[in-house]
């Protein structure tokens, strides 16, 4: 399967602290995406990591793909209010961008 | 810019109706995707558009779904006749056309459907 699966599923954190998430996929991609949705919302485009690339960093983002095994994590830093969402990592390739079922984070005030 | 727009917002209907869900993209991208998103299933990409043309509309559920892009600023996606299963947010994505399908999308806000 192409599509990417995230764990943890659900994330519970402290305003402050760092949120890690991962991703694996089963199949060779060209590129890994991150998106994230607020409730009743669409998904919003974070950051966008090619096969050839180990690490990328946006902001208080930083994202990693390790290609040999197949994962990706995504990384947000001193996490805030705001950041409570659904984040999705979406795989491109086999002609199509496959998403995963999404982790959803909580940040507490 | 406005962003992919999507008409309704919210649509309930009775099982049997017929089911329009509208989409504009954002202008100058010439690909636009449609997803549907429950639960159980997370997101699924149920067909995409290049240039107008469908591409690859293998996600279609079944022939009660349809989808059509008539030029490049509008699309629908019509359920004819509708069930309850049908029920789930549907979203409408557009992109700009280097490197489709792998470009980063934008998303609609989404039409969240209800069919009882």
């Amino acid at each position: 399967s192409q599509q990417g699966e995230e764990d943890p599923q659900a994330l519970s954190i402290q305003e402050g602290e760092n949120a890690t998430m991962n991703c694996s996929y089963k199949t060779s991609i060209n590129n890994l995406q991150w998106y994230r949705q607020n409730s009743g919302r669409g998904l919003v485009h974070l950051i966008l990591i090619r096969s050839n690339e180990r690490e990328k960093h946006s902001g208080r983002l930083r994202v990693t793909l390790d290609t040999s095994k197949k994962s990706s994590s995504l990384l947000i830093t001193a996490s805030r209010a705001a950041d409570t969402a659904s984040y999705f990592c979406a795989t491109a390739g086999n002609n199509r961008l496959a998403f995963g079922k999404g982790n959803q984070v909580v940040v507490i005030p | 810019d406005a962003g992919v727009i999507q008409s309704p917002r919210h649509e309930v209907t009775e099982m049997g109706q017929e089911v329009t869900l509208r989409c504009k993209p954002i202008s100058g991208h010439n690909s636009l995707f449609w997803y549907r998103q429950t639960m159980m299933r997370g997101l699924e990409l149920l067909i995409y558009f290049n240039n107008n043309v469908p591409i690859d509309d293998s996600g279609m559920p079944e022939d009660r779904f349809s989808a059509k892009m008539p030029n490049a600023s509008f699309s629908t996606l019509k359920i004819q006749p509708s069930e309850p299963r049908d029920s789930a947010v549907y979203f409408c994505a557009s992109t700009h056309p280097d490197r489709v399908p792998y470009n980063e999308q934008f998303f609609g806000p989404g039409t969240r459907l209800t069919v009882l």
